[in-house]
């Protein structure tokens, strides 16, 4: 069972443009959601993440936008540029000992930023 | 410092074979968790070792095993290859333990023939 949901599963967008990517999750467990970068030939790499009493967070041109109530929550890059091409992975994980370290993930979103 | 780092880089292994795959965390770390990554299923959570117990376990079958050393350092094992096993297969730590904070290694490509 697929606990988040995430669309598109491409875009391509004009250098300078907005890429915007969305998720839902159904676990209202969940109280951490990252958001994950990953080239080819790379591991993923931690992005940006939120805490679910934060409704919005920015750093440098990337902002999680979240919204507890529809269980949703998207990654906004603004000013797109060609080096942020990759596939792009949104996540989510419990809280407590119990629930470890166990990231779900989105089913990812190949970006592509032409110049 | 140095990041997590995964070797092999790449493995070839012939169906019915077993692999072992090594994952030594950034220093401190003791958090280890592994992933496999394949363009049909995305990244699925395999299991997750903290301080040398295995705290989390995935929805695989049984073939997949793994363990932690006292170092932090980990291994998985995959028995009884199957060509569905071929995946990148990832590795992350973390120094808290709660999920936050993960760094992954850049994996473990395994084709199974």
């Amino acid at each position: 069972q697929q606990q988040v949901k995430q669309s598109p599963q491409s875009l391509i967008v004009q250098k300078g443009g907005i890429s915007i990517i969305n998720c839902a999750y159904e676990n209202t467990a969940f109280d951490y959601f990252p958001w994950y970068q990953q080239f080819p030939g790379k591991g993923p790499a931690l992005l940006i993440a939120i805490r679910p009493d934060v409704s919005e967070k920015k750093e440098g041109r990337f902002t999680i936008s979240f919204n507890k109530s529809a269980k949703q929550f998207s990654l906004h890059i603004m000013d797109s540029q060609p080096g942020d091409s990759a596939t792009y992975f949104c996540a989510a994980s419990m809280a407590g000992m119990a629930a470890g370290n166990k990231l779900t993930f989105g089913g990812g979103t190949r970006v592509l930023v032409k110049p | 410092k140095a990041g997590v780092t995964q070797t092999p880089r790449y493995l070839i292994k012939t169906r019915g074979q077993q692999v072992t795959l090594s994952c030594s965390p950034i220093s401190g770390h003791r958090s280890v968790s592994w992933y496999q990554q394949t363009p049909g299923q995305g990244l699925q959570f395999l299991f997750e070792y903290f301080s040398e117990t295995q705290r989390n376990k995935g929805n695989f079958p049984g073939r997949f095993s793994g363990r932690q050393f006292s170092n932090s350092r980990s291994e998985m094992n995959v028995s009884t290859l199957e060509l569905g096993d071929s995946a990148l297969y990832l590795c992350a730590s973390s120094l808290e333990s709660q999920g936050y904070g993960y760094t992954f290694g850049s994996g473990t490509r395994l084709t199974v023939v």
